[in-house]
């Protein structure tokens, strides 16, 4: 199975800053990535795919980047509805399709 | 509106069996693959098994082979996880998660239900 570490597993930040959150797959997945954010009691919602590809109605903050196995989240400019948990996930070798722990994303 | 709404969550002993289902609506279900993933606080979300538009390929995780059942009815618009030989450790919450594709599962899960509880134990 392919194991996917995500660091820090939080971060404090103030609105307005740069988030950034790393995502190590423990082989090559080539950009087969998807990040997803999570609020308190709510499902998650896909953020981005195929590593960098921004899903419909997200906002253009977010951005995601990497390939084989190093991948990024930024987010530019934190908004105080992007207080959330972040997760990675890999789609390249399944079964089965693996998650990170998440990074949680506190205000400061 | 797309929707996924899932249904058949409760309290079941050790040993004994619960089906989840999963209603759709808002979009072509035939069109696109169909996830159970769940999550625990302290296993995080895990995937459990996944459906391709057409069921012509099911696969699961190795906790739940051989005990989980994931089938569909687009005729019904509708998703479902037969789960036997329930385990302590099936406890979570399951989410039913619609594919970003039809089968190849590269794109990510973008719809997913409120999810359904389901506790496991004696």
């Amino acid at each position: 199975d392919i194991q996917m570490t995500q660091s820090p597993s939080s971060v404090s930040a103030s609105v307005g800053d740069r988030v950034t959150i790393t995502c190590r797959a423990s082989q090559d997945i080539s950009s087969w990535l998807a990040w997803y954010q999570q609020k308190p009691g709510k499902a998650p919602k896909l953020l981005i795919y195929a590593a960098s590809i921004l899903q419909s109605g997200v906002p253009s903050r977010f951005s995601g980047s990497g390939s084989g196995t190093d991948f990024t989240l930024t987010i530019n400019s934190l908004q105080p509805e992007d207080f959330a948990t972040y997760y990675c996930q890999q789609a390249n070798s399944f079964p089965p399709l693996t998650f990170g722990r998440g990074t949680k994303v506190e205000i400061k | 509106e797309v929707q996924l709404v899932e249904s058949g969550g409760g309290l079941v002993q050790p040993g004994r069996s619960l089906r989840l289902s999963c209603a759709a609506s808002g979009f072509t279900f035939d069109d696109y693959a169909m996830h159970w993933v769940r999550q625990t606080p302290g296993k995080g979300l895990e995937w459990v098994s996944a459906i391709t538009w057409n069921s012509g390929t099911m696969i699961y995780a190795d906790s739940v082979k051989g005990r989980f059942t994931i089938s569909r009815d687009n005729a019904k618009n509708s998703l479902y996880l037969q789960m036997n030989s329930l385990r302590t450790e099936d406890t979570a919450l399951y989410y039913c998660v619609k594919d970003n594709g039809p089968a190849q599962y590269y794109y990510g899960m973008d719809v997913w239900g409120p999810g359904t509880t389901v506790t496991v134990s004696s």
